[in-house]
């Protein structure tokens, strides 16, 4: 079975830059995939970031973007600021009705 | 809006039986799944299964063999069972809606409902 990777933790300056990406076990990801981006901060429900690659979600600022990167989606925080530290994770669009979510990256501000 | 409804506390062997209540949207709608996520303590989000409104379901292979999902349309409802539950099975539970267009994402989330299982 074809798992979804993220990186388990990525480490960020206060106003740096972070990419964190979502690849496959097997296989590279596409848009075929359609990756969408969630941030879990604790205590809360999912917050839709990015969808279909690189579309942001209502409200979510522009320092927030996504792509694809070789054969890699990838989410990229530009200007990191202290509240984006909680875990991000990765969406892909399996097949009919089929959806697989990567590990989860745990990003700290620091 | 997703509300989820659980038990909250389950025994072991049990049956957990979860309810999503959609509301300022239809059920019907061609343009979604509905689905179920988890996401045990410490651990990351998993994706359960899906739904839609005319009845087809989408499982995880690693659940399917204790996971059914159904849809009541008439009160714009759709449920979880999860039978044979362990301390495993403890986790936030979420009821979300994942956009069947050309979109494919998780557009709507209820706020999660936790459940612990233990004897």
């Amino acid at each position: 079975q074809t798992v979804v990777t993220q990186e388990p933790s990525f480490s960020v300056s206060p106003g740096g830059t972070v990419t964190l990406t979502c690849g496959l076990s097997s296989g590279s990801v596409s848009t075929s995939y359609y990756p969408s981006w969630y941030q879990l901060a604790p205590g809360q429900p999912p917050r839709t970031l990015i969808y279909t690659t690189n579309a942001r979600s209502s409200g979510v600022p522009d320092r927030f973007s996504g792509s694809i990167l070789g054969n890699k989606a990838a989410l990229t925080i530009t200007g990191a600021q202290a509240d984006d530290e909680c875990d991000y994770y990765c969406m892909l669009y399996m097949g009919i009705g089929t959806v697989a979510f990567g590990g989860g990256t745990k990003l700290t501000v620091l | 809006q997703l509300q989820e409804s659980g038990p909250g506390l389950v025994k072991p062997s049990e049956t957990l039986s979860f309810t999503c209540t959609v509301s300022g949207a239809s059920i019907s709608s061609n343009n979604y799944y509905w689905g179920w996520i988890r996401q045990p303590p410490g651990k990351g989000l998993e994706w359960i299964g899906n739904i839609f409104y005319n009845g087809d379901t989408y499982y995880n292979p690693t659940l399917k063999s204790r996971v059914t999902i159904s849809v009541d349309t008439s009160k714009n409802q759709f449920s979880l069972r999860l039978t044979s539950v362990t301390a495993a099975d403890t986790a936030v539970y979420y009821c979300a809606g994942l956009r069947r267009d050309h979109l494919k994402y998780m557009d709507v989330w209820g706020k999660g409902t936790t459940v612990t299982v233990s004897s």
